[in-house]
């Protein structure tokens, strides 16, 4: 069946880099967009930005235009999602989602907590 | 952005009791509109896709309906396990949106 399998949590500080990692199993990597989302503690989910795995074309929400990168390594099946000059409100889960399009629905990876602290 | 809508917020309820939850968006999406549950430290779980399809797995005592702007969840026979935050996505076109979410609680 598909996953999507997530890397660990992150403890980072303000003003560094963090790298989250999505590993695709059960489907064809390379076929189906894989976008990010993410939620603050108590916050409702925010769209960051979608990536086509087979061309590497990506798209990225204006609010984080700037300071994040998706790549992926098809070689692995693996999506990464970058995000740099963290500051304290960067602490959310970041999920994976892979968009399987109108007639199947989405699927989400299990969340990666980000925290961003002094 | 196409902005979401959902309202109530919060409700109370009784198991065996039917809700319905509404969601509202700000121009036609056709049914591009996703259903999910949400439990405390849980990945969201997508309940119903397509405006109307029911996921796989999903018990059929969820359904959802609607087109255009104006799209419902209901959960006929509320179970133990349904007491959740409940909220909708567009995924009409990018940047996917968001519902605030509607937390179902115990009466």
């Amino acid at each position: 069946q598909v996953q999507l399998v997530q890397s660990g949590a992150e403890v980072k500080k303000p003003g560094a880099s963090v790298r989250v990692s999505c590993k695709a199993s059960g489907y064809t990597f390379s076929h189906f967009y894989i976008h990010w989302v993410r939620q603050a503690p108590g916050q409702g989910l925010v769209w960051m930005g979608r990536l086509n795995p087979d061309s590497g074309d990506t798209n990225y929400a204006q609010k984080f235009q700037g300071r994040v990168t998706m790549t992926r390594d098809t070689s692995i099946s693996t999506a990464y999602m970058d995000l740099s000059r963290l500051r304290s409100d960067d602490t959310a889960i970041y999920y994976c989602v892979r968009d399987a399009g109108y007639s199947y629905g989405l699927d989400w990876g299990q969340g990666t907590l980000v925290t961003v602290s002094s | 952005d196409i902005q979401m809508t959902q309202s109530p917020s919060s409700l109370s309820a009784s198991v065996g009791d039917r809700v319905t939850i509404i969601c509202r968006t700000s121009q036609s999406i056709s049914t591009y509109l996703n259903w999910y549950q949400q439990k405390p430290g849980k990945a969201p779980k997508i309940l119903i896709y397509a405006a109307s399809s029911l996921r796989r797995g999903v018990p059929s005592r969820f359904s959802g309906g609607g087109s255009g702007t104006d799209f419902t969840l209901t959960i006929s026979g509320l179970q133990p396990e349904d007491f959740a935050t409940y909220f909708c996505q567009q995924t009409f076109n990018t940047p996917w949106t968001f519902g605030q979410g509607t937390k179902v609680e115990i009466k």
